[in-house]
């Protein structure tokens, strides 16, 4: 059974840089698109970006600029940096594997647990 | 931006059948995907491709397009279905991300 295992972020001060990583366990590494989407509270879910085993990545144009994702195959880890964090990024992460079948956007079929992450002077 | 809409709530009896809509320009040309998500936990994906239900999903849960709006049935809604729903879709760009709906809260009582 495929299972997402995330950690980091916590209680942030504005202008500092949010951290989380994302653990896989079970199943292959490679062939899936490693994505990071965000809930801010009471609000609808938000893509990130995603990230493939061979590095190549795919941003949203609202974070471009202040997200890095990046990918260690030897731990079968991915993980999520956003720069410049202010309130308006106070939401739970979730980092979430997705499936792109042929002609298709990208399904997400398992997820991680979620973490929140807050940010305030 | 592309945006995907939901109403915010449905509420339903127990036995009866949900429907929950999702409209977007895009939807006619592009698959729709549905997500369950209950109280603090993370979403469940219960229809993709439109009509198409993962393992493990129950046979109530249907789903449907037709012009520029997708629809999630539930038929005979359970107790254990009240949570939030999102439909999920991507627009004519070329990006793979894409845009989730505001959401729906569904009520069984």
């Amino acid at each position: 059974q495929v299972q997402l295992r995330q950690w980091g972020g916590g209680l942030l001060k504005p202008s500092e840089t949010l951290s989380l990583t994302c653990a896989v366990y079970g199943g292959s590494f490679s062939g899936f698109y490693w994505t990071w989407i965000r809930q801010p509270p009471g609000k609808r879910l938000e893509w990130i970006g995603e990230i493939s085993q061979s590095g190549n990545t795919y941003y949203s144009p609202s974070f471009n600029s202040r997200v890095t994702m990046s990918v260690d195959t030897s731990k079968n880890q991915f993980s999520l940096k956003v720069n410049s964090v202010s309130a308006a990024d106070t939401a739970t992460f979730y980092c979430a594997r997705g499936v792109r079948l042929s002609g298709s956007a990208t399904l997400f079929d398992f997820w991680g647990q979620g973490t929140l992450v807050s940010v305030s002077s | 931006s592309y945006e995907l809409t939901q109403p915010p709530s449905v509420s339903v009896s127990p036995g009866q059948t949900a429907r929950i809509t999702c409209s977007g320009d895009a939807l006619p040309r592009k698959y729709a995907y549905w997500y369950q998500q209950k109280s603090g936990q993370a979403p469940v994906l219960v229809i993709y491709e439109d009509t198409k239900r993962p393992s493990g999903i129950p046979e109530r849960f249907s789903g449907s397009t037709s012009g520029t709006m997708a629809t999630l049935t539930i038929s005979g809604a359970q107790l254990d279905d009240e949570a939030d729903y999102y439909c999920y879709s991507t627009d004519h760009g070329g990006s793979p991300g894409g845009v989730f709906g505001g959401g729906t809260k569904l009520t069984v009582l």
